[in-house]
């Protein structure tokens, strides 16, 4: 079965500092895909970066870079120059197993201080 | 461009009353998926399909219907509903390959009393 672990509830960052979210994830395949997803206060679902299982390269979408880590099954994600407008949930999902199901983590609430 | 249309956006019900969730996409997208969103559960699937005709569950799929009759269109039905099911309800959609996002529509919020 696939599993999606993040394990923190909330997370406080100044702005301008680089954060990572963490998210670690479980599944038997081989092949599977990673991605996260912003959710700002509004409620509305935002794709912001996938990674392959296969990829050798960490993914990097503008200020937000995944760092796979494959034989550790984590793949955080890391914003750097942190904005006020980065302030949302953040949730880490995998797609994996019989019909490509994206399952999702519980969810990271990051709070950026300025 | 609609992408994911999801319809009402917010609803309260009754226990026992039933009702649907409707959801379209106008992007010619194979797979489509519900899910649940509660505080501290991130989103839970709660039916999925792969294509016209073609349903399955997921991992809370009880107390609720899915069918899939055109590629368009993937509507939820709540067949008596409960308090438990009180929650915020998202569409989804996607091309189906392993490296394809999900688009989501706005999202349900549905009040069961």
């Amino acid at each position: 079965a696939q599993k999606i672990t993040q394990t923190q509830p909330g997370m406080f960052v100044q702005e301008k500092e680089a954060v990572t979210l963490d998210c670690t994830y479980d599944t038997s395949d081989q092949s599977y895909g990673l991605f996260w997803y912003k959710q700002p206060s509004s409620g509305e679902m935002i794709f912001l970066i996938y990674q392959g299982s296969y990829d050798e390269q960490n993914a990097t979408e503008g200020r937000y870079s995944l760092n796979f880590q494959k034989a550790r099954k984590s793949a955080n994600l890391v914003i750097s120059a942190s904005q006020l407008g980065d302030s949302a949930m953040y949730f880490c999902a995998m797609r994996a197993g019989v019909g490509n199901k994206l399952v999702f983590g519980a969810g990271t609430i990051l709070r950026v201080k300025s | 461009n609609a992408g994911v249309t999801q319809t009402p956006k917010f609803q309260v019900l009754k226990t026992g009353q039933s009702m649907t969730l409707q959801c379209a996409q106008d992007m010619n997208h194979e797979y489509m998926s519900w899910y649940r969103q509660d505080p501290g559960m991130g989103l839970r699937l709660i039916h999925y399909s792969v294509g016209a005709g073609i349903t399955d569950q997921g991992e809370v799929p009880n107390g609720y219907n899915v069918s899939r009759s055109t590629t368009e269109d993937f509507p939820l039905r709540l067949l008596s509903a409960a308090p438990s099911q009180t929650s915020v309800y998202f569409c989804a959609s996607s091309y189906g390959p392993m490296n394809t996002e999900a688009f989501f529509g706005q999202g349900t919020r549905l009040t069961v009393v």
